[in-house]
Parts: structure tokens; C-alpha cells; sequence
């Protein structure tokens, strides 16, 4: 039973551009959150899908969009990257209301 | 989100039962407290969770005051891959998905 699967693993992009980081949830698992990770930190909640809509939003700008498909995996878009969105991002998938687990991240460089 | 209080870092044996301790004063009724740990550069790794009675699995137990207030994660036997931040969350379960992290307990098992 494969967990959670993000990919890719590491990028590197620069400031301005944009980035698409991917997500498949947990078998059986049909609500899916992203959070960021900055160096030394705890995750900070960035959005929630479920039933391909955004149900939740953390304090995040526009910058920061997402995606849901039927199959129930998901993207997280971020434009006009800057040096800060530099982060681990995680995402994490649950069966609604229930436990949730995370995927091992996407290390994003923004130079 | 309630909040929870846990101390910044703490060192433990190797071979004998770490006790972290975790302060959730102002936690709801309902409201669970998880934990979960990161091994450095890794995803989240879900431990366990409980509401009011103690709860035990291949991890770890987890005991909750009777007034739920408070929460000792116990790793019976700790080995060097026990070292990782330990993050104790609360969370309503249903309705609200997202799970609020503060900085958590570096735990540092010494041989």
C-alpha cells in the first residue's frame, strides 16, 4: 500500500518564475492538504481539498493556488516565486475527518 | 486551534523510556491530541492520537490526564532513530481538518 507520493523531490527555480509541485494521497484517501516548511520551523497550513474544491485556506497569498482531480490527487501552483517561498513542501492526505499522513516533501529553492 | 506547550529540546537514553510531555490547558472536549514526529528531512510521521483514555500501539502509548489538560508520549525503549522534533497537535477531528504545528520538542536519544 503505497503512502503518501510527492514529486519532484528537489528543485531548484528563480525568483519570478513559477513551480506546479505534485501529489498522489494514500490509497483509499480522498482529502488532500498542502503545508510549507520553512528551515527550523513547524508546517504552516497552506490550503485543503476535498471533493476537488478548496475547503480550508491558511494565511497564504494568491500566489499560493491548488488543484484537486477525480482521482483525488493534487497540485500546488506558486507564481511569481520569491527567496522566501525557498521551503520544504509538504503535502498530506486523509480519509475526510480522520488521521492524517504526509508524504516525504519537495525541497524548493527559489535563487 | 488550541494551542500546546512542549519543552524546546530534551536529551534521553538509549534503551530507556522517553517520557515527553505535552501542556494543552485550554483544549476543547472535542478536541484529540496527536503527535506526530520528523526525523530531520523527512515528512511527518504520524505516532498516535487519543481523546480521553490512554492508547497504546507499536510506537508508543500515549497517557492523557484525567482532566486532559496534559499528555505523556512514552517510547518504551528508545534507539538512535528516535531522535527527531516531536510535535503534539490538538485537533477537532471532524469539520477541520488542518493541523496547526508549533516548533516541538527536539528529542535527542544518546548512546
Amino acid at each position: 500500500d503505497a503512502g503518501v507520493t510527492q514529486s519532484p523531490t528537489h528543485l531548484i527555480k528563480t525568483r519570478g518564475q513559477q513551480v506546479t509541485l505534485r501529489c498522489s494521497p494514500k490509497s483509499g484517501h480522498d482529502t488532500v492538504s498542502w503545508y510549507q516548511q520553512a528551515l527550523g520551523q513547524g508546517p504552516q497550513f497552506i490550503f485543503q481539498y476535498y471533493e476537488e474544491e478548496e475547503r480550508q485556506r491558511g494565511n497564504f497569498p494568491d500566489r499560493f493556488s491548488g488543484h484537486q482531480f477525480p482521482n483525488y490527487s493534487s497540485e500546488l501552483n506558486v507564481n511569481a516565486l520569491l527567496l522566501g517561498d525557498s521551503a520544504l513542501y509538504l503535502c498530506a492526505s486523509s480519509l475526510y475527518g480522520n488521521t492524517i499522513y504526509f508524504g516525504e516533501g519537495s525541497w524548493l529553492t527559489v535563487v | 486551534d488550541a494551542k500546546t506547550t512542549q519543552p524546546t529540546s530534551m536529551d534521553c537514553a538509549e534503551g530507556r523510556a522517553a517520557n515527553l510531555p505535552c501542556n494543552h490547558s485550554t483544549i476543547s472536549g472535542n478536541e484529540y491530541v496527536y503527535w506526530y514526529r520528523q526525523i530531520h528531512s523527512q515528512g511527518p510521521q504520524y505516532i498516535i492520537h487519543g481523546l480521553k483514555n490512554n492508547e497504546t500501539n507499536e510506537m508508543a502509548s500515549l497517557i492523557i490526564t484525567e482532566d486532559r489538560k496534559s499528555s505523556t508520549l512514552i517510547l518504551p525503549h528508545a534507539t538512535l532513530r528516535d531522535t527527531a522534533v516531536y510535535y503534539c497537535i490538538v485537533r477537532v477531528t471532524y469539520g477541520n481538518n488542518r493541523l496547526a504545528f508549533g516548533k516541538g520538542n527536539q528529542v535527542v536519544v544518546i548512546p
